[in-house]
């Protein structure tokens, strides 16, 4: 199937470790986005990737390292998790020039 | 400037009603109005989009209004269904060089009674 999918679909992990999201496409676009959907179910946007390109790093903490090791792919490294942190996190991609974005299923992240 | 308001939280209707949905902005540098539907445990979906030249656009049971002038935009939901019972986001789309980013609003819960 053509989509954007994400693993893990669930990470319990506890303080002050490192983790990691994978977040794969298959729908050809060069657009990545990781968003942050919170407790409250608010969405907001932390990071995007054009091209492998970083374009968009919305005041995340530096804790949070994105990586797109190509244009399908687009990780999200976590170091020295924090309460804080525990949400879920969705990749979404988009063609370049087009604003419709596709989300994957997310990722839940529990810190503990 | 860059929030976009959505209200109400959460809303129930009876099978059949027209749940709607409404949503403000500020910045008049969005240019693209995407509302996505969310299921629980699900990422979120596209359901509708809106360019503002454009005051209303129908896609099978919704619509979008849209008023540039006030800066407010609505989804209906006719003939609502029990299945349509989700999370509603409207959301507002700027950037530039062909990268851009959603602006979400906080959500409405909506739930439709058989």
């Amino acid at each position: 199937d053509t989509a954007v999918s994400q693993t893990p679909k669930y990470l319990v992990t506890q303080m002050g470790n490192d983790k990691s999201i994978k977040c794969e496409q298959n729908l050809g676009h060069d657009t990545m986005y990781w968003y942050k959907q919170d407790s409250k179910k608010f969405l907001k946007i932390m990071f995007s990737y054009n091209n492998k390109e970083l374009i968009i790093n919305e005041t995340v903490p530096n804790r949070f390292s994105p990586k797109s090791p190509d244009k399908a792919h687009l990780n999200l490294h976590i170091n020295s998790l924090e309460l804080g942190d525990s949400a879920v996190y969705f990749c979404a991609s988009s063609h370049t020039g087009r604003k419709t974005q596709y989300f994957g299923p997310g990722t839940r992240l529990l810190v503990l | 400037q860059q929030q976009v308001k959505q209200s109400p939280q959460s809303l129930i209707v009876q099978k059949g009603g027209i749940p709607i949905i409404n949503c403000a902005y500020e910045n008049t540098a969005f240019d693209y109005f995407p509302w996505y539907q969310q299921f629980p445990g699900k990422g979120p979906a596209l359901l509708i989009a809106i360019r503002p030249d454009v005051s209303e656009k129908k896609e099978g049971r919704f619509t979008i209004s849209f008023n540039k002038s006030a800066k407010q935009f609505s989804l209906h939901i006719m003939d609502s269904q029990p299945g349509d019972s989700a999370t509603y986001f409207c959301a507002a789309s700027m950037g530039t060089s062909g990268t851009y980013k959603y602006i979400f609003g906080t959500g409405t819960r909506l739930k439709v009674l058989a």
